[in-house]
């Protein structure tokens, strides 16, 4: 089973350019979650979709934004790029959470973004 | 709001040395608690997971045992190896309260193996 594929690996970027950011999750999971690992700051929850629409949303500024496609698939976009953007960006998926309680999410590899 | 407040490293044992890493939460619901763990230039891997008290999880050798009375999740392991040199994070989801579906992360633990 192939697991939660991210795209690209690496990216740089300077100051306010924009960026995307995509991921695949399971294959029969529904829901997609975003986090940004931060040097310093952690693990922050970003974004979370579930069937196509913005469930849960985290502290961050509305030039963070995403979308979920119908084949469950999402992308995170990041506009007006600021050099405290630059971090590790982790996409996951879960199976549907409204259907199956207490499921794990799991997470894919990773984008990591350079902002010079 | 919920917190994880996990052990902070980093933490160098010599190999078959017993490991524990102290992980505390904070939680208004009926948390589920997870270990990941985090290889180098990696994403994070679920290690084990419990959804209710006195649950224990366990994989790989490690164990933890959710204890409510003390809002405790502490990972164990007997004897380790190098190849379980990473980055240890503890974290809770309220998976019952419908809209928080997200999981709150402590800081990780880096942990070091010496052969």
């Amino acid at each position: 089973e192939a697991g939660v594929t991210q795209s690209p690996t690496h990216l740089i970027k300077t100051r306010g350019q924009q960026v995307t950011l995509r991921c695949s999750p399971i294959s029969g999971h529904t829901s997609v979650y975003w986090y940004q690992q931060a040097l310093g700051l952690g693990l922050q929850f970003l974004l979370w979709y579930d069937e196509g629409e913005e469930r849960n949303r985290g502290n961050f500024p509305p030039r963070f934004s995403g979308r979920q496609f119908p084949n469950y698939s999402s992308e995170l976009n990041v506009n007006a790029l600021e050099l405290e953007d630059s971090a590790l960006y982790l996409c996951a998926s879960s199976e549907d959470p409204f259907l199956y309680s207490n499921q794990p999410q799991h997470f894919g590899d990773g984008t990591r973004l350079s902002i010079l | 709001g919920d917190s994880v407040t996990q052990m902070e490293g980093p933490v160098t044992l010599s190999e078959e040395a017993f490991l524990t890493i102290n992980c505390t939460y904070t939680a208004t619901g009926y948390p589920s608690l997870f270990w990941y763990v985090q290889y180098p230039g990696e994403g994070l891997q679920l290690l084990l997971k419990a959804t209710k008290a006195d649950d224990k999880g366990s994989n790989k050798g490690f164990e933890a045992t959710y204890r409510k009375e003390t809002t405790s999740f502490h990972l164990e392991k007997g004897s380790v190896q190098v190849s379980d040199s990473a980055v240890y994070f503890c974290a809770l989801s309220d998976q019952r309260n419908f809209g928080n579906e997200k999981l709150t992360f402590g800081t990780g633990t880096r942990l070091t193996i010496i052969p």
